[in-house]
């Protein structure tokens, strides 16, 4: 069980707008920043989201990240077939001095 | 660009010590703020975030993982290092290591900032006998 909760799956129609949860508690998303990061089949994760809502150079500003409390969420809009993916968030711990992730969402572009 | 090379042994006796490395290119391991994380993946399961290590030698480990895991620099030859000891069938999956970037934004509050930004392409290590 992760110390941060996702949703296993999530899927959309092309051109649609999803979002992907991530809960945590105040020991994690709620003191500190959330990433997120998308891992394509067969390849290593890929930073999407840092500083919970900054995007690095290069991902599309079809995705974007909001926190509030001590929840998260990764929104995709005009979903492409070329998202379909896992996706992770992930949270600084302070009391742990360690990095814990969410379990992963599923993506599944119909 | 700096890239991330994991490699190691592929195979690992139950019991044995795992040892990975990762050679950084592109750029120095001593240049900037940041830490050098290694993590895993099961076959078909999530991320687990195993430490880190600064070049100064400081480190940060896993709670689930801090007795069994030792990371180490090398900035001679621009390598760190992961030792894993008395690894079971559970330690079975690729392992990656990453740059982590890390600061503190000041506002109304100071923020902590940690984040894996550039990834080696991952190697599987199988605990088998």
């Amino acid at each position: 069980q992760s110390v941060l909760t996702q949703p296993p799956s999530a899927s959309g129609t092309p051109g649609q707008r999803v979002t992907i949860s991530c809960s945590g508690s105040s020991s994690n998303i709620g003191s500190n920043y959330v990433y997120w990061y998308q891992q394509l089949p067969g390849t290593a994760p890929k930073l999407l989201i840092y500083r919970s809502n900054q995007r690095p150079s290069g991902v599309p500003d079809r995705f974007s990240g909001s926190k509030s409390g001590t929840s998260a969420s990764l929104a995709i809009s005009g979903l492409r077939s070329e998202d379909e993916a896992d996706y992770y968030c992930a949270a600084w711990v302070d009391s742990l001095s360690a990095l814990v992730f969410g379990g992963g969402t599923k993506l599944t572009v119909l | 660009q700096v890239q991330l090379q994991e490699s190691g042994p592929g195979l690992v006796k139950p019991s044995q010590t795992l040892s990975l490395t990762c050679t950084v290119s592109g750029g120095s391991i001593s240049s900037g703020s940041y830490h050098w994380s290694w993590i895993r993946q099961p076959a078909g399961k999530g991320l687990e975030w195993i430490g880190r290590i600064y070049t100064s030698g400081s480190t940060n480990y896993n709670p689930s993982l801090k007795s069994r895991v030792t990371i180490s620099v090398d900035t001679s030859k621009n390598q760190f290092s992961l030792k894993l000891s008395s690894v079971t069938a559970a330690d079975t999956a690729v392992y990656y290591c990453a740059r982590g970037k890390e600061g503190h934004d000041y506002g109304d509050y100071v923020h902590y900032y940690y984040y894996m930004d550039v990834w080696g392409k991952g190697t599987t290590v199988t605990v088998s006998s």
